[in-house]
């Protein structure tokens, strides 16, 4: 299996633009995370989906953000309008739920620059 | 509120030396403790815990939980300098979620 895979990379946009950041988790997982990590506050949990479905959205800042997960093999991230102080890595992550702890597995993640 | 708080944050040691990580948890309905190593790119897997007093150990590695006291130690023995890197911990804390500390960073000197 490729792992999760993430894109783009690397973004840089301008202060108020849209950006989509995408996921495709591991084939035959059911869970996924979107995870935000910076300097000052390391990985915050944004969202997590299971089957499908947004479980947790406690983390996600405010309204500017929103995630989707139309299938099971695809996801996304959307900041709109994005804002300096979004610049961070943003990780997805998935795991397999199976009634009992697993270890989730991470992409290598979209470092988005906001100026 | 769940947290998950590692010491020290960040570590200097020779190549050669042993190294402790600590990480502790205050949490509701605890699950599993997980720790991650974090190179340049994505955080990888390393060990995870259920069990209390059960050493998880791979090569140089080595991993034990205290769910009584809640905490988990990260022991790396002859430490080289491919294991520079952040150490994250994270809890499970009874769904799926985790719950991530700040890391440590830990660099080892040649």
């Amino acid at each position: 299996d490729a792992g999760v895979i993430q894109s783009p990379r690397h973004e840089v946009t301008e202060m108020g633009q849209e950006v989509t950041l995408r996921c495709k988790p591991i084939s035959g997982h059911n869970s996924l995370f979107w995870y935000r990590q910076t300097m000052m506050r390391g990985l915050e949990l944004l969202i997590y989906f299971n089957n499908n479905v947004p479980i947790d959205d406690s983390g996600m800042p405010e309204d500017r953000f929103s995630a989707k997960m139309p299938n099971a093999s695809f996801s996304t991230l959307k900041i709109q309008p994005s804002e300096p102080r979004d610049s961070a890595v943003y990780f997805c992550a998935s795991s397999y739920d199976r009634g009992r702890s697993t270890e989730a597995f991470f992409g290598q993640g979209t470092r988005l620059t906001v100026v | 509120e769940d947290k998950v708080v590692q010491s020290p944050l960040s570590l200097v040691v020779h190549e050669g030396d042993t190294v402790t990580l600590n990480c502790s948890y205050e949490v509701t309905n605890f699950r599993s403790l997980l720790w991650y190593k974090q190179e340049k790119k994505a955080p990888t897997f390393l060990f995870m815990l259920t069990s209390s007093g059960i050493e998880k150990k791979s090569g140089r590695l080595s991993s034990i939980l205290d769910k009584k006291e809640l905490f988990s130690i990260l022991n790396i023995t002859a430490t080289q300098t491919g294991d520079s890197a952040v150490y994250l911990c994270a809890a499970n804390f009874g769904n799926e979620k985790l719950t991530f500390g700040t890391g440590t960073r830990l660099t080892i000197i040649p």
